[in-house]
């Protein structure tokens, strides 16, 4: 069975600290994928970025970082410098493919950066 | 390039009527996608649709139905609505020249049921 832990629940910085989301992803298949996506208050959910397991490379875009590790399934995301327009909830999210396609999203964790 | 849509934004039932959601994808996307966002038990995949054909479908009641237009557009259909049924209910869709290619989601359709 796959399943996606997003221990934190909520995390609250002030602006401009760093601040680390952890997801950790549980699946038997040997090929996955995994996403990370914000939903602002809004309420729509936005693409942030998509990664393959074979694919361990860390990623940076801008303030964005994302930290692959599969020897602990675990692929966290983390904002540098955060502001205040970063407050949402962010969802860790995996997809074995193939035939189901669909997503399997961990419980969110909101993020409130105070001014 | 337009996102996807979704319509209406909000949608208020009452217990035992149908409701029915509409998504529109981005264009040149095949693929359609729902999910629901219910208050306490996150986002739960509820269908997939490719080429008008229902391709998975989530753990939910037979009472939710959907279909794929040859336009690629999709609907949802929720039959005898339950005061459960009360959630945010997302639409994405994705091209299909990849894998697990990532989905782009729409604003969402917010249906209250009393």
């Amino acid at each position: 069975a796959q399943k996606v832990t997003q221990a934190q629940t909520e995390i609250s910085v002030v602006e401009k600290e760093d601040v680390t989301l952890d997801c950790v992803y549980e699946t038997r298949d040997t090929t996955y994928y995994l996403f990370w996506y914000k939903q602002p208050p809004s309420g729509e959910l936005v693409f942030l970025i998509r990664r393959n397991s074979f694919d361990e490379q860390n990623e940076i875009s801008g303030r964005y970082s994302w930290n692959f590790q599969k020897s602990t399934s675990s692929f966290n995301f983390t904002i540098t410098a955060s502001q205040v327009v970063d407050s949402a909830v962010y969802f860790c999210a995996l997809s074995v493919g193939g035939a189901t396609n669909k997503l399997i999203f961990g419980t969110g964790t909101l993020l409130a950066v105070q001014p | 390039e337009a996102g996807v849509t979704q319509s209406p934004t909000h949608l208020i039932k009452t217990r035992g009527q149908q409701a029915t959601l509409r998504c529109s994808p981005i264009s040149g996307h095949t693929s359609v996608y729902w999910y629901q966002q219910a208050l306490g038990l996150g986002l739960q995949f509820l269908l997939w649709y490719d080429e008008g054909e229902e391709r998975n479908r989530g753990n939910f009641p037979p009472r939710f139905s959907g279909r794929q237009f040859p336009n690629y557009s999709s609907e949802l259909n929720v039959n005898a609505l339950e005061l459960e049924d009360s959630a945010l209910y997302l639409c994405a869709s994705s091209g299909r020249e990849r894998l697990s290619a990532e989905q782009f989601f729409g604003p969402g359709t917010r249906l209250t049921v009393l």
